[in-house]
């Protein structure tokens, strides 16, 4: 079975800093991975999504990923945050083989708190 | 616009009075899923369905049911909901296969006093 670790539950960073939210995973498998992002009072949205190729992966406001196999990681990142990104992120992921498994895993969940 | 809807938002009721969340997608999708979000817990799997009358458990099935009478529609029923069910529930839904992105709805917050 698939699990996931968000290393940090919380992450404080000054405005125009940089960011890596760290995630690991374990699977025997392949895998897909994903980040989403909730803001307060709202559901999840897709952040970025790794299926194959291309190693760092950019998704959207900024955000890219980097998936290393080796490490069984994919830490989020992002060069300057603003106050908006402030909100809980999770990694989560979904393992391929055949498609006979559609179940996805979430992390616990980090807390990005940008500061003026 | 493309979305998942659920109903009601916010709940606050009794122990053992029976309970329906409903959840609605109006982009097709074969796959639907209800999860709960507990501090410190992330999201936990509740049932998930892959098509109409197809339905599965997840990782925390017990005290809930599930049902798959339509495409669009994957309500949430509790029959006798206890204090230890309140948590805030999300429904998702996408495409058939593992590499494809859920869509989530805004959440209920539920209070079982």
């Amino acid at each position: 079975a698939q699990s996931v670790t968000q290393l940090d539950s919380q992450v404080p960073v000054f405005e125009e800093a940089p960011v890596e939210l760290r995630c690991n995973y374990s699977s025997s498998v392949s895998v897909y991975l994903f980040w989403y992002v909730q803001y307060p009072n709202q559901g999840l949205q897709l952040l970025l999504k790794y299926l194959s190729g291309s190693t760092l992966v950019k998704g959207i406001n900024g955000f890219e990923a980097e998936f290393n196999k080796s490490q069984t990681s994919f830490h989020l990142r992002k060069p300057s945050v603003h106050i908006s990104d402030t909100a809980e992120y999770f990694c989560a992921v979904s393992v391929g083989s055949g498609g006979s498994n559609y179940k996805l895993t979430f992390g616990k969940g980090t807390l990005l708190t940008v500061n003026p | 616009e493309a979305q998942v809807t659920q109903n009601p938002r916010y709940l606050i009721t009794v122990t053992g009075k029976k309970l329906t969340v409903t959840c609605s997608q109006n982009m097709n999708h074969e796959y639907m899923s209800w999860y709960r979000q507990d501090p410190g817990l992330g999201l936990r799997q509740i049932y998930y369905s892959m098509n109409v009358e197809v339905t599965d458990k997840g990782d925390v099935p017990e005290g809930y049911k599930v049902s798959r009478k339509e495409k669009r529609n994957f309500p949430l029923i509790l029959e006798s909901p206890s204090p230890n069910q309140t948590s805030l529930y999300f429904c998702a839904s996408s495409l058939i296969g593992t590499n494809q992105p859920q869509h989530f709805g805004d959440g209920t917050r539920l209070s079982i006093l």
